[in-house]
């Protein structure tokens, strides 16, 4: 596709469920990102994957969260037993991974979870 | 470790008025920075970047190692800039291309 592709848009879940949320990168790119954006506040980064090194989960806030992405293609972000304080965007970014400087990323529309 | 701030969390003005919106950051390496925006109802995207010096919807942004910022300036706002402005930070060398943000700037450009 033309861009990063994000699915669902929208997703309202039950305390206590398990949410997965996909992300479909912009062909060719190997870096990937999930960002989360609560309401009011800035973007909080939870994990980055480049190519086959490790991925970077600094960013995840528990171990409810875990994200596996497919070589370089979609990736998987897992919410398990999700609680009210998770309820946020989540979104996702792409961008070619190089050694030349100013590589732009490219972020989806985001999935809207909210959780009651 | 890589730190952006963005001191104001509103800042409004009126339409025609000149707008600076504040970035500072902190990194001891040789940094990358950018500033992306979200409009009402859009995705995030890149506004500019500090390499290519360039001026995008007017707006420009120089990068000041001494003082370790990156100011985003307009000298006459309009309407349309109403939006949401990050500030981001990457290393420019190495294996982690990790972009960290700022938490943001709401602008709003009143008539």
């Amino acid at each position: 596709g033309a861009g990063v592709s994000q699915s669902p848009s929208n997703k309202v879940t039950e305390k206590g469920k398990d949410v997965e949320l996909r992300c479909d990168p912009i062909s060719g790119h190997t870096a990937l990102y999930w960002y989360r954006q609560r309401l009011g506040q800035g973007l909080e980064f939870l994990i980055y994957f480049q190519g086959n090194s490790a991925p970077d989960k600094s960013g995840l806030p528990s171990d409810r969260f875990s994200a596996e992405r497919t070589g370089e293609s979609v990736s998987t972000l897992t919410i398990q037993r999700t609680q009210q304080e998770d309820s946020a965007v989540y979104l996702c970014a792409s961008s070619p991974w190089d050694r030349v400087a100013g590589n732009t990323i490219y972020f989806g529309e985001g999935s809207w979870l909210t959780v009651v | 470790a890589q730190r952006v701030t963005q001191p104001e969390k509103l800042l409004s003005v009126f339409k025609g008025a000149p707008v600076e919106l504040k970035c500072n950051y902190s990194y001891s390496g040789s940094p990358e920075l950018f500033w992306y925006v979200q409009y009402s109802r859009q995705r995030l995207q890149l506004l500019l970047r500090h390499i290519s010096r360039e001026s995008i919807k007017g707006f420009t942004a120089d990068l000041n190692k001494g003082e370790t910022s990156f100011h985003l300036k307009k000298p006459f706002a309009q309407e349309e800039d109403s939006a949401m402005y990050y500030c981001a930070l990457r290393y420019s060398g190495g294996s982690n291309y990790k972009l960290t943000f700022g938490k943001g700037t709401l602008l709003t450009v009143n008539p």
